[in-house]
């Protein structure tokens, strides 16, 4: 199995809501990654994770709260969004070894902040 | 992160004319990673590059890393309308780095 996977596909939420994005892969990889990508702009890092422990956070506002529970999955939890959030979530894997190795990404969670 | 710059930002051909893009850098790079994004679709990697000079091929696809590590290109041969897509090079911040900082990427359309 060399997919990661992305729930939901699409979210539209109030800037009162709470959400969560969930990804998985069951590929045996270490290192799991969020990017926020905009329309027509790259993806942009927010999150790195390595064997479950948070190992970069690019600066990412409280507003995203991000959760590995275990080797597999890996949560971003959504709470206040401002309508300027709205954008593709996605979540990718690699393997962790020395220095980065090609990274598996899903296919994203659409996101809408009304 | 480590910065990268991609050019063109656009490029319009015909189905069957070639096809370049570049990056480059003003520092010495460790590696260069290149991904494809078809249209609604999420990155994926075609292809790392890590020795100065390296050359690397895929069907119609070539890949280049500069002698000085500092800039990279992709050349696709004959384009095709499966080609169509945005071509992203992404590259780290140092060896040994997990921070992945992508170029703006290179939005191909084919004619047909």
């Amino acid at each position: 199995d060399t997919e990661v996977t992305q729930t939901p596909k699409h979210l539209v939420m109030g800037m009162t809501n709470k959400k969560s994005l969930k990804c998985e892969q069951h590929m045996g990889h270490r290192a799991m990654y969020w990017y926020k990508q905009k329309a027509k702009k790259p993806p942009e890092l927010m999150f790195v994770y390595s064997y479950e422990k948070l190992s970069i956070n690019e600066s990412v506002p409280s507003r995203f709260s991000p959760e590995c529970p275990n080797s597999s999955l890996l949560n971003l939890h959504l709470h206040a969004l401002q309508p300027e959030d709205s954008a593709l979530y996605l979540c990718a894997s690699s393997y962790w070894g020395v220095g980065i190795d090609e990274q598996f990404f899903g296919p994203g969670t659409r996101l809408t902040v009304l | 992160g480590q910065q990268v710059m991609q050019i063109p930002q656009y490029q319009h051909v015909q189905e069957g004319e070639d096809f370049t893009t570049y990056c480059n850098s003003s520092t010495t790079l460790s590696n260069i990673q290149w991904y494809k994004q078809r249209p609604g679709g999420h990155p994926v990697f075609l292809i790392q590059l890590v020795k100065s000079g390296e050359v690397k091929k895929q069907k119609r696809l070539t890949f280049q890393f500069g002698e000085a590590k500092k800039n990279s290109s992709l050349h696709i041969t004959a384009t095709q309308t499966t080609d169509v897509g945005t071509y992203f090079c992404a590259v780290t911040s140092g060896a040994g780095s997990y921070q992945l900082t992508f170029g703006k990427g290179t939005k191909l359309s084919v004619i047909p």
